[in-house]
């Protein structure tokens, strides 16, 4: 949505590299959100982050890492020990927990 | 898990009303409807969401069933622009916990 940005759109890696996905948004929205999604495949929940400096666990978020320094900036650092990182990576946040307002995506490609 | 069903995927006429069906048999008495839909490529973008009372807003209608355990969402006028993949998901309100099932992929036909 227009108040979240996600760069790139598009960002190729070699396989072993750690590489951090960025996410902001100026919708002065508390929680934000990482998903992944793989083709013909819903979304899966990596982190999410309530409040700055916290943030918890998804469902997926083994060879993940976040912070939450700022309000408005949610980085996500897919690591090397993700074993499958190639994806479409999604952000999201919400003022109050309720209804989500998507950034446009990163897709990753690992070579 | 999602706890939601949908369709795996419907066609429907331009012009025509698109009705797009969502069972959520274990719905909670806290847990709100929300519908999303995804156009290829794109983020997911908000549409509608409801607790028990039918809702109505500049995108769609969102009809739930008395004993909410389904809902429909109509788009009363569908257009080419509203192909996509449409997601129901059941969440609290004030929970964090969105679950994505793989949606229905709607088609709208010229």
């Amino acid at each position: 949505d227009g108040g979240i940005t996600q760069s790139p759109k598009y960002l190729f890696r070699k396989e072993g590299q750690n590489v951090t996905l960025s996410c902001e948004q100026n919708l002065n929205h508390d929680a934000m959100y990482w998903y992944r999604q793989d083709p013909g495949q819903g979304l899966r929940l990596i982190y999410y982050s309530q409040i700055v400096n916290d943030f918890q666990k998804g469902d997926i978020a083994e060879g993940y890492s976040v912070s939450r320094e700022k309000k408005e900036s949610f980085p996500l650092t897919v690591t090397s020990a993700q074993k499958n990182p190639t994806a479409f990576y999604l952000c999201a946040s919400s003022i109050d927990d309720s209804e989500q307002f998507f950034g446009p995506g990163t897709r990753l490609t690992v070579l | 898990d999602a706890k939601t069903t949908q369709p795996t995927s419907m066609d429907c006429a331009e012009g025509r009303a698109a009705n797009l069906p969502c069972n959520h048999s274990t719905i909670s008495g806290n847990e709100y409807v929300y519908w999303y839909r995804q156009i290829h490529s794109q983020g997911p973008q908000y549409i509608i969401h409801g607790l028990k009372n039918n809702e109505t807003n500049e995108m769609a209608s969102l009809i739930i069933t008395e004993d909410r355990k389904s809902s429909t969402l109509i788009l009363p006028h569908a257009t080419l622009r509203d192909t996509a993949v449409y997601y129901c998901i059941v969440s609290p309100h004030t929970g964090n916990q969105f679950y994505f099932g793989t949606g229905t992929s709607l088609t709208v036909i010229p």
